[in-house]
């Protein structure tokens, strides 16, 4: 069975400095890995995936994310915080292979203190 | 842009009550998904269909069904809604899982069952 942990239930960073966002995960095989994002009552919105190829990806709203094969690991990352980052993060696997389904992790809060 | 609509950002229903809750995708994706989603556990599946009048349990099935009947939309049903079904519901779809897809979701429905 395939699984996510993130463990952090909330992180806080003060805006202007770096943040982080842990995930490790689970997973038979090559996985596909992706964050996402949740604004309060919304639904989620995709912020990047990992395929295959370079370890470090780059998505929207200038967070990137770092695969780490040996680790398990694909952290969340930004230079730079902003207040408007403040929200639930979700980090998700699915095996490389046809029809497995995406599995989540519990989630992050990321609190974004002026 | 894609777009995955469910019906009712808020319901109230009572223990009991048979629930519907409807969700509409226009990407002419094959697979769609219905999670609920609760503070502290992330995303559970509750349903998948990877086509037409096909449906797949999940993680957590246990007193919901689905219904496919047509490409575009998915049902989910509680048969007899309980309190313990207060959630947060999130509907998603991707195309063909062949392919290294993200899902899409919908903005979720909040259903208190009281």
């Amino acid at each position: 069975a395939q699984s996510v942990a993130q463990p952090e239930d909330q992180v806080n960073v003060a805006e202007g400095n770096p943040l982080t966002v842990k995930c490790t995960y689970s997973v038979s095989g090559n996985p596909y890995l992706f964050w996402y994002v949740q604004y309060p009552n919304r639904g989620l919105q995709f912020l990047l995936k990992y395929i295959t190829g370079d370890n470090l990806v780059k998505g929207s709203y200038g967070f990137e994310a770092e695969f780490n094969k040996s680790q398990t690991s694909f952290h969340l990352k930004k230079p730079s915080a902003l207040v408007s980052d403040s929200a639930l993060y979700f980090c998700a696997v699915r095996a490389n292979s046809g029809y497995s389904t995406l599995t989540f992790g519990k989630g992050t809060m990321l609190l974004v203190s002026p | 842009d894609v777009k995955v609509t469910q019906s009712s950002r808020y319901l109230v229903k009572r223990t009991g009550e048979k629930v519907f809750l409807e969700c509409v995708q226009d990407m002419d994706h094959e697979n769609m998904f219905w999670y609920r989603q609760d503070p502290g556990l992330g995303l559970r599946l509750i349903y998948f269909s990877y086509d037409v009048k096909m449906k797949e349990k999940g993680d957590i099935p246990e007193g919901y069904s689905v219904s496919r009947e047509k490409k575009e939309r998915f049902s989910l049903i509680l048969e007899s809604a309980s309190t313990n079904q207060t959630s947060m519901y999130l509907c998603a779809s991707r195309p063909p899982p062949t392919g290294n897809y993200g899902y899409t979701f919908g903005s979720g429905t909040r259903l208190t069952v009281v």
